[in-house]
Order: C-alpha cells, then structure tokens, then sequence
C-alpha cells in the first residue's frame, strides 16, 4: 500500500475555500485515492475518491494530477461543521474490499467563526 | 450507502471483566469486516481482519487470545475485550465491506464503541 503524507493541521475562517494536500509518491498503477472525514468520538466517513484528474461531488472536489503522486481534497465554502480530522488513502479499489484500509495521520482541519 | 451499526455505543467496566462489541451489516452482506482501535488524538490502527466463516487474522501485536473476533454470519462479527485493562481504553471502530454493494471495493464504517476501564 502507497505510504501518504498530508499537514497534520489545518486552520481556516468560516466561507472560504479549504485545500488539503495528499503526497502518494508510490501510488502503483491500480491504485485509487479516496478521501475520508472523522469527526470526534465517530468512525470514518467516506467523501470522494478518484483515480486521475478531477471528481466532483456534492460534498468535494478531488485534484489528481497527471503523474498522480498528489492528490488535493478541495471543500469550497466550509463551515464550523466540517472541523474534522481528514485522511487520505491509496490503495487498489478492487482488492480494497478484502484488504483493510491503512490509515496515516490525517490532516485535523479547524474552522474558525 | 450501506449501513453499519455497532453496540453498545459506549461502555464503561471494572478492570479484569470482559467486554463484548457488536458490528452489524444492516443492509449488505458483509463477507469481511475489520476491526481498529483508536487512541485519542491517533489514528485508526487496524487490530484484525475477520471474514465470515474462518478465523481473524491479527495484526502484529494484537493478542489473538485478549481479543476474541467471531464472524459466524454475514451480519454480524463480534470483539471481545478479554480480562479488560485500563490500558485497552480505547475507541473500537469495525468496517464492512461484502457482497451487493453498488461501491466495490468501499468499505463502511461503524459509529464505534467507547471502552473505558476503571
């Protein structure tokens, strides 16, 4: 599994545009890169996941560019809500369902009124 | 998205009793389920993976005999705290991912069990 690294923190104002960076230097070929958010004393909450240049949902948008080896989390206009931790994860989507998810650290994102 | 259910949500107990934690597919099969542990201000770490019908596999340095993985059916896998310590406080999360589900290969996470020990 693609070791990845994100800030541990992040802090923003309330409104603004929120961008996390995810480094996946040894993302393989088969490997897709999801997104998930916890909040405090809950489990992971699945947010987007892509394999190349841009997915788009109603929650996020996720950067992948051409080479791959980072991906950007992009939460537009947040709000006190979505202070949480973040975690990005690499892994081949059709072997993901039998093998466990690695989580790294996380980027704990603050979201200040 | 599927549901996953565990129970009790919180639970509190005297040092050297055991503990038994629920994982619930409530609308999907779930051929595999894990289990993580979560300390404060950490992220999940993965104790064991359980798919129905066989043994769990454990991680390196989660005591298979302290922590007792059932997966007897395609709903239901169990954990067990055996002879609980303080030290095994800690935030249980399980995930499923199995049969009949539109996402493949995602997995679904538990709301997660507190465990506290006096």
């Amino acid at each position: 599994l693609a070791k990845t690294t994100q800030p541990i923190s992040m802090d923003s104002y309330e409104g603004q545009e929120v961008n996390i960076t995810c480094s996946h230097n040894n993302i393989a070929t088969n490997d897709y890169i999801t997104w998930y958010q916890q909040f405090p004393s809950q489990g992971p909450r699945f947010i987007i996941q892509g394999y190349k240049t841009k997915v788009t949902n109603e929650v996020a948008s996720l950067f992948i560019p051409a080479d791959r080896k980072s991906s950007t989390l992009s939460l537009p206009r947040v709000s006190l809500s979505d202070t949480a931790v973040y975690y990005c994860l690499v892994g081949d989507l059709t072997t993901s369902g039998n093998t466990p998810l690695v989580f790294g650290k996380g980027t704990r994102l603050s979201v200040i009124a | 998205g599927a549901v996953v259910s565990q129970h009790p949500s919180r639970v509190i107990c005297k040092s050297g009793t055991s503990v038994k934690i629920e994982c619930r597919s409530l609308d999907f099969q779930a051929t595999t389920m894990f289990w993580y542990r979560q300390f404060p201000k950490q992220s999940l770490m993965l104790m064991a993976t359980s798919n129905e019908g066989s043994k769990a596999t454990y991680e390196q340095g989660v005591e298979k005999d302290k922590f007792l993985i059932n997966h007897a059916s395609l709903t239901l896998s169990t954990l067990t705290v055996t002879s609980a310590h303080p030290e095994d406080s800690s935030f249980y999360i399980c995930s499923a991912s199995g049969l009949d589900i539109p996402e493949v290969g995602e997995q679904f996470f538990g709301p997660g069990t507190r465990l506290t020990v006096l």
